[in-house]
């Protein structure tokens, strides 16, 4: 069964900090990976990393996708109160071209 | 501006009843989803479409339709709602890979 896990599940840190959110994917026929950020309602898209650019940059954000060990991380530096949200990991791939595969989420909460 | 719509934002209804949740996309998106979300848990896919007239169910168990006779609109039927329904329905439109998420539904079955 194609799953994608992530951890923690959960983080609290202070403001200024440097935070690291993994993602790790069993998934067949794997396209590329997602990351989302998720506030009060609709997640909103980060990065979107595959097998030709296995690493983002955006600001304090970036991540990198290891295709040998499966798995992604999300890094982000010098963090501020406005981080505090859920992020998400999805990945495209399993039984249809259309549908993507998505974690539980990191919920991320910096204090001031 | 281009944007996706979902109304109602809230709702809250009685058991049984009959509910259209409403979907709407102004990028011209070939496809579209409804996800189900409940709180601090994934996303579950529960409905997708890839073009006009076609519309597959996803992972989860649903009782709710689906239909697309036009590209921008994608609504989602409860023909019987229950307390079991009670979530966050999120719908979603993509062109490629990344997909545009509209503000959600928050549906509460009493």
């Amino acid at each position: 069964e194609d799953k994608v896990v992530q951890s923690p599940l959960s983080l609290v840190v202070h403001e200024g900090d440097t935070v690291t959110l993994n993602c790790s994917y069993e998934v067949t026929n794997f396209r590329s990976l997602l990351w989302y950020k998720q506030e009060k309602k609709a997640p909103t898209f980060l990065f979107m990393l595959t097998s030709s650019g296995i690493e983002k940059k955006s600001g304090r954000l970036s991540s990198i996708l290891d295709k040998k060990e499966l798995s992604s991380i999300l890094n982000i530096t010098a963090t501020q109160t406005g981080d505090s949200a859920i992020y998400l990991c999805a990945v495209y791939g399993g039984r249809s071209n259309y549908q993507l595969i998505w974690g539980a989420g990191t919920k991320l909460i910096i204090k001031p | 501006e281009a944007d996706i719509y979902q109304t109602p934002r809230y709702l809250v209804i009685g058991t049984g009843k009959k509910i259209t949740l409403e979907c709407s996309q102004t990028m011209g998106h070939d496809k579209m989803y409804w996800y189900q979300q409940d709180p601090g848990m994934e996303l579950h896919l529960i409905h997708y479409s890839y073009g006009v007239n076609s519309t597959e169910k996803g992972d989860l168990s649903s009782e709710s339709t689906v239909s697309r006779i036009r590209t921008e609109h994608f609504p989602l039927t409860l023909e019987s709602a229950r307390p079991s329904h009670t979530s966050q329905y999120l719908c979603a439109s993509s062109e490629g890979s990344e997909q545009y998420f509209g503000p959600g539904t928050r549906l509460t079955v009493t």
